[in-house]
Order: C-alpha cells, then structure tokens, then sequence
C-alpha cells in the first residue's frame, strides 16, 4: 500500500512554456500532499504544502505565481511550472501523507513519488 | 531554524562490511525522523520511520536509533551488499502543526565495492 505516482518522469520543453506535473496517490485518500525541487548533488528542498481543497502553503523565496499547484481531488495534486526557463530545470518529487485514521504506516509518515525530471532549453 | 546534517557526505566499503550513517539536526524539538534512500534519478524509499518518543527501530539489515536530547540519528548497515549503493537520506519533521513538513539532511552517497 502507500503508493504514490508522478507523470511524466521526463519532460524536455522550450523556455516560455508551461508544463504540468501530476501527483497520485494510488491507493489511498491524501488530504495532504508535499511539493519538493531536487537539484544535482543536493538535497530536496520543500516547494510547497498542498491541501486538498484550499490554497497551497508555499515555502519563503518559492514564486506562487510561477508554481502553481492544485490539489482538487484526495487522490491527485498538480504542479504547474509557468513561463518555465533554464534554471527551473530540476528533479520535482511529490509526497502525500497518509492520513491518522488510515490502518497501516504511522500517522505523518509521507511516501514519495518516482520524481519528475524537467529540462528547459 | 532547523538544520540537518549527514555525515560522511560519501562513503565507499568493500562488500561484507558493517557500517553507519551518521544525521544530525540543531532543533531538538521533532515529531519524528525517517531516513530514506534514493537511487541515481528516482524518488524516494522510505527505510525507517522513529517517532520522537522511540530510540530505535529495525528492519532487516538496517537499524535506526535516535537520540534526541542531542540532535543526532544512526543508521547502521549490517552486511553490506552492492545492492546497499545509493544516497541515504535523514529527514526530520516539526513538532506541532498540521502539515508535518520534513527538513531533509544534505546525504550520504553510498558506494558498496563488490
């Protein structure tokens, strides 16, 4: 169980486009879900929290404007990379946490996505 | 403001050999610590998950302890094997709010000589 998948895995696009990044959780219900940006050799640094019916909570210096992020459904957020240019190509990984009245892994315990690898030319 | 530190930041042992991972984070105040691991261009696996108010836990070859009175985790290796190579990744969540965001550890490159 806990199984959480993105789409694409790869996406090459040109600068000035926007791109989409879907987040699932396979098997069950996220109210919750996280946005991370991975760069080469780092470490993943949290974008934004996305709550299944209400606006995202984003992290200081990350451009809601730029990253949008919609979370309509319990099962699926998404992650809009707008006007994208060269320097927001990057490794984009989602989690979603499983809720406290779930049976299985220890409330809190977030379970994260294959990643998303974006280039802008 | 929390910070999470790995030390080493890479490590190379030949194929048998026990080891560990050492984390450590500035702000005592934790919900929890997990460590991951993270294979070259994919997500995350989650290994091991401590609750603040645990000391250890253990699956497998792998075994996690936490001490939080002085800001630091383990993550010991039995065994190692070749299929050991990747990045190790800590993270620690806040204590108090809804959202339980994690503060990730800069890593440890894993390199498991055969």
């Amino acid at each position: 169980g806990a199984v959480v998948s993105q789409h694409p895995s790869r996406v090459i696009c040109k600068s000035g486009t926007s791109v989409k990044i879907e987040c699932r959780s396979l098997d069950f219900q996220a109210t919750t879900m996280f946005w991370y940006r991975q760069f080469p050799k780092q470490s993943l640094m949290l974008m934004a929290t996305s709550n299944e019916g209400s606006k995202a909570t984003y992290e200081q210096g990350v451009e809601k404007d730029k990253f949008l992020i919609n979370h309509a459904s319990l099962t699926l957020s998404t992650l809009t990379v707008t006007s994208a240019h060269p320097e927001d190509s990057s490794f984009y990984i989602c989690s979603a946490r499983v809720p406290s009245d779930n049976i299985g892994p220890p409330y809190n315990e977030q379970f994260f996505g294959p990643g998303t690898r974006l280039t802008v030319l | 403001k929390q910070e999470v530190t790995q030390i080493p930041a890479a490590l190379s042992v030949p194929e048998g050999e026990n080891l560990v991972l050492n984390c450590s984070f500035t702000d005592s105040a934790i919900y929890n610590l997990q460590w991951f691991r993270q294979d070259p261009g994919k997500g995350l696996t989650s290994l091991l998950l401590i609750q603040s108010s645990q000391r250890e836990q253990t699956s497998g070859r792998l075994n996690a302890s936490l001490d939080k009175s002085s800001g630091r985790s383990t993550l010991y290796i039995a065994a190692s094997q070749p299929g050991d190579s990747a990045t190790y990744l800590c993270a620690v969540s806040k204590m108090g709010g809804a959202t339980n965001k994690l503060i990730f550890g800069t890593g440890t490159l894993l390199a498991v000589q055969p």
